[in-house]
């Protein structure tokens, strides 16, 4: 069966320190793999996607960057955080054609 | 651009009574796809129903059933027998029939409160 693994599950980090999330999905290949970012009280913001190795679309312009270096592995990154991207993140995986998602546990991100 | 807007920020119901929840959307489009997804205070996404906008007939998943009404644009939940797992974060989510499934646009959400 399909599942997909995201950690850390929480993080604190300090402005100006990098980032680094990672979501695997195991059972699958070739999936659609998706970044989203949900604000406290807020809906699900989609902040990269990726249907293939090394093909990245960024849907927000922001301090953050993504990366596919295997068919199953969807990295989210910063060089530098701001307090603006703390949040929960989600990553998630298409099912099928019809469009069902499947996501992650997700992330907390704290910056202090 | 698309647009989902879930009217009810809060709603709460007895335990096994019925709730509905609501939804309407806003697009051009004639064939995309309609979901409700459930988020616990565990902040996991599960996939609670979904619906294809060319089937007329309402999707069904045990307890939860949709309203579907295409002209009107709108999608609301019905959440019967309601349970104390059924409390949650419900999000009503629009997605195109595109290719990649990059346009999926996710509603406020509506917090829903299950009493015992």
């Amino acid at each position: 069966s399909q599942t997909i693994h995201q950690w850390p599950a929480t993080l604190v980090q300090p402005v100006g320190s990098p980032l680094s999330l990672e979501c695997t999905v195991e059972g699958t290949s070739n999936p659609n793999l998706y970044w989203y970012r949900q604000a406290a009280g807020r809906g699900l913001q989609l902040l990269f996607y990726s249907v293939g190795i090394g093909q990245i679309s960024s849907e927000v312009p922001q301090n953050l960057s993504a990366s596919r270096p295997q068919d199953r592995q969807f990295i989210l990154s910063s060089k530098k955080l701001l307090l603006s991207d703390s949040g929960f993140y989600l990553c998630a995986w298409r099912q099928d054609h019809r469009g069902g998602y499947t996501f992650g546990s997700g992330t907390r991100l704290t910056v202090v | 651009a698309q647009t989902v807007t879930q009217s009810q920020p809060e709603m709460s119901v007895q335990e096994a009574e019925t709730v509905t929840l609501s939804c309407t959307y806003d697009t051009s489009e004639s064939d995309y796809y309609l979901f409700w997804y459930k988020q616990p205070p565990s902040r996991q996404m599960i996939l609670v129903i979904r619906q294809e906008a060319y089937k007329q007939q309402n999707a069904t998943e045990n307890r939860f059933s949709v309203n579907f009404q295409k002209a009107a644009k709108s999608f609301s939940l019905k959440i019967s027998d309601s349970q104390l797992g059924d409390a949650a974060m419900y999000f009503c989510a629009y997605r195109s029939y595109d290719n990649y499934g990059q346009n999926f646009v996710f509603g406020p959400g509506t917090r829903l409160s299950v009493l015992p």
